[in-house]
């Protein structure tokens, strides 16, 4: 089965803090992506990467950065949280597929953070 | 640009009718799509997807969804449903291109009732 990992399942910070989310997978896909989750807006795409150390920005990347030095290991850092970023974070992961999308995206159990 | 509808935000049906969730895309070829849903504090587990083929696809959980071009929707059904089904559910494109990239819709809540 794939299994992709959330480091956190809740998480509350200050205002200003610099944080990090972590995304494990061990299915040795090349994607993995970041969405943030908030009632009535459905998931929205922060960030996403297709290889190590490759990434492009998503749809609400302002206030984000991420990291992936290892293809199992994508990480999201908050620089400086702010309270409008308490929301749910979910991180996926998919095959670079070929023939071109044919492929589907396994999701973490989502990290719920709280700024405070 | 692309986008997902989902015109009912929560629905409630009783333990054992059919149910229908809604989904409307808006793209300029036909897109790959996708139904997922997410129990309560729950990741999101994939129910069903559309690549090409028959326009009727079926999934996990005795789900399943069709596809119709014409009307740009690709909505969910199932005939029976049961207490364990109630969730929020959510209806995601993607283009086809190898990034995997998903749009997703607002979601559907439902709330069944014994």
């Amino acid at each position: 089965d794939v299994k992709v990992t959330q480091s956190s399942r809740y998480l509350v910070k200050r205002t200003g803090e610099k944080v990090f989310l972590e995304c494990v997978q061990d299915m040795d896909h090349e994607n993995m992506f970041w969405y943030r989750q908030d009632p009535g807006l459905g998931l929205r795409l922060i960030y996403f990467s297709y290889d190590v150390k490759m990434k492009e920005k998503g749809d609400i990347p302002e206030g984000y950065s991420v990291s992936r030095e290892k293809k199992e290991r994508f990480s999201l850092i908050l620089e400086s949280a702010s309270t409008n970023q308490t929301s749910m974070y979910l991180c996926a992961s998919s095959l670079f597929a070929r023939p071109r999308g044919n492929t589907e995206a396994f999701f973490g159990q989502g990290t719920r953070l709280t700024v405070v | 640009a692309q986008s997902v509808t989902q015109p009912d935000i929560h629905i409630t049906v009783s333990e054992g009718a059919s149910l229908e969730l809604r989904c409307n895309y808006s793209y300029g070829a036909t897109p790959y799509l996708f139904w997922y849903v997410q129990s309560p504090g729950q990741g999101l587990q994939l129910l069903l997807k559309y690549f090409s083929g028959d326009t009727l696809v079926q999934g996990i959980k005795g789900f399943e969804a069709e596809f119709k071009r014409s009307q740009s929707s690709f909505n969910l059904r199932k005939p029976s449903v049961h207490w364990s089904d109630a969730a929020e559910y959510f209806c995601a494109v993607a283009r086809p291109s190898n990034t995997g990239k998903l749009i997703f819709g607002q979601g559907t809540t439902l709330q069944v009732k014994p």
